[in-house]
């Protein structure tokens, strides 16, 4: 079963305006921690926020915010006044509890959502 | 503070060769981790260490494929022989073990095996 779920391939934006990637992810382990990664076409894999299971406060960094809903289990990135430069693969992660099953706290990727921020 | 360092950037290489792919974590990290990145099967773990010892190598796709970590700052992954299935990029991520657990990443290996 998908662990992590990104139901949006592709995505479009104004520059200057808010834009919300989705990701909801399946677990039964009571501590996790999520995370988002951002991939330009350079390539690297770049660490944007982190948002813990027992944290009661959405995370934000900056332009970025976490809308973390528990009980749903999503985890959507909150991108606002977008940038040109926000243009990229956006990665929704989850850890979950160091040792559970045997994982070590591995991540678990998503599949991606591409941003493409318009002039 | 230096980020984690991938070496080569890029490589290009012909069937049937070893392929070696160096990394160096984040200075005081203890947990390395080996990713693959193709269009097909978007990132997979190979192999991760902690405090130098492999702990998991299930992803690594079959026996051509190894990895060392000879000490704290220094990692290799290698193919031999080489195969063009193995054409991807790469990534190199370093964790402390702690905290978060946030893995940060090298800027990766494109690797492509004619």
């Amino acid at each position: 079963a998908q662990k992590i779920t990104q139901t949006q391939p592709g995505m479009f934006v104004q520059e200057k305006e808010a834009v919300t990637l989705d990701c909801t992810y399946d677990t039964s382990d009571p501590s996790y921690g999520l995370f988002w990664y951002k991939q330009p076409s350079s390539g690297e894999m770049i660490f944007l926020i982190y948002q813990g299971s027992y944290d009661q406060q959405n995370a934000t960094e900056g332009r970025y915010s976490l809308n973390f809903q528990k009980a749903r289990k999503s985890a959507n990135l909150v991108i606002s006044a977008s940038q040109l430069g926000d243009s990229a693969m956006y990665f929704c992660a989850m850890r979950e509890a160091m040792n559970y099953g045997g994982s070590q706290g591995n991540l678990i990727f998503g599949k991606g959502t591409k941003l493409s921020v318009k002039p | 503070d230096a980020g984690v360092i991938q070496s080569p950037r890029h490589e290009v290489t012909e069937m049937g060769q070893e392929v070696t792919l160096r990394c160096k974590p984040i200075s005081g990290h203890n947990s390395l981790f080996w990713y693959r990145q193709t269009m097909m099967r978007g990132l997979e773990l190979l192999i991760y260490f902690n405090n130098n010892v492999p702990i998991d190598d299930s992803g690594m796709p079959e026996d051509r494929f190894s990895a060392k970590m000879p000490n704290a700052s220094f990692s290799t992954l290698k193919i031999q022989p080489s195969e063009p299935r193995d054409s991807a990029v790469y990534f190199c991520a370093s964790r402390w073990r702690a905290g978060t657990d946030t893995q940060y990443f090298g800027p990766g290996t494109r690797l492509t095996v004619l």
